[in-house]
């Protein structure tokens, strides 16, 4: 089955740590996979997308993410955290349609 | 930029009233979405429509129905209000690249 797992529900960093939010999916064929962001009573915005070709891809607001085909993982990365990063995050998976993860909310402390 | 705009932020309604949540988008997208988002399960498709008077049901359908007759607006509509449908209902417009935009949401609390 399709599915996309976030097992984190929870993260708490110090602001200028760095940060990995975890996400695996199950798909069997290539995968479409997406990081999303959502602030507190907000809409979700696009951080990044992975279709093919370079497996690190760039996204905005410093973000990162690793496609790993033998872990079957795409986990979001950044180097520095900002008080701003505090929000919900999500990992998507584009079957026919989108399958997202439970979310990941990330708390910053000063 | 996409913009994508849902008629109510906070939405207050009785057990049994029909409810009308619209989502209009700027980009001339042709696939637009409803969801529910729910804490602790994330979010949930409720319809799609990939063209004007196209619907398809998503994961859990039951309890709503969609109208899209222009391709810019795509409304949801909870025909019998009940208390499980309080949630955080999203928009959605997607581009050919499969890049999902959302509107801001609509919290309905259902009395």
């Amino acid at each position: 089955a399709q599915s996309v797992t976030q097992p984190d529900i929870h993260i708490t960093v110090s602001e200028g740590a760095s940060l990995e939010l975890r996400c695996n999916y199950s798909y069997g064929a290539t995968p479409y996979l997406f990081w999303y962001v959502q602030s507190p009573g907000q809409g979700l915005q696009l951080l990044l997308k992975y279709f093919s070709g370079d497996t690190l891809v760039q996204g905005i607001k410093g973000f990162e993410a690793e496609f790993k085909r033998s872990q079957s993982s795409f986990n979001l990365r950044k180097p520095s955290v900002h008080w701003s990063d505090a929000a919900e995050y999500f990992c998507a998976l584009n079957t026919d349609k989108l399958i997202f993860g439970t979310g990941t909310r990330l708390q910053v402390f000063p | 930029d996409v913009k994508v705009t849902q008629s109510s932020r906070y939405l207050v309604k009785r057990t049994g009233e029909k409810v009308f949540l619209e989502c209009v988008q700027d980009m001339d997208h042709e696939n637009m979405f409803w969801y529910r988002q729910d804490p602790g399960l994330g979010l949930r498709l409720i319809y799609f429509s990939y063209d004007v008077k196209m619907k398809e049901k998503g994961d859990i359908p039951e309890g709503y129905s969609v109208s899209r007759e222009k391709k810019e607006r795509f409304s949801l509509i909870l025909e019998s209000a009940s208390t499980n449908q309080t949630s955080m209902y999203l928009c959605a417009s997607e581009t050919s690249s499969y890049e999902q935009y959302f509107g801001p949401g609509t919290r309905l609390t259902v009395t």
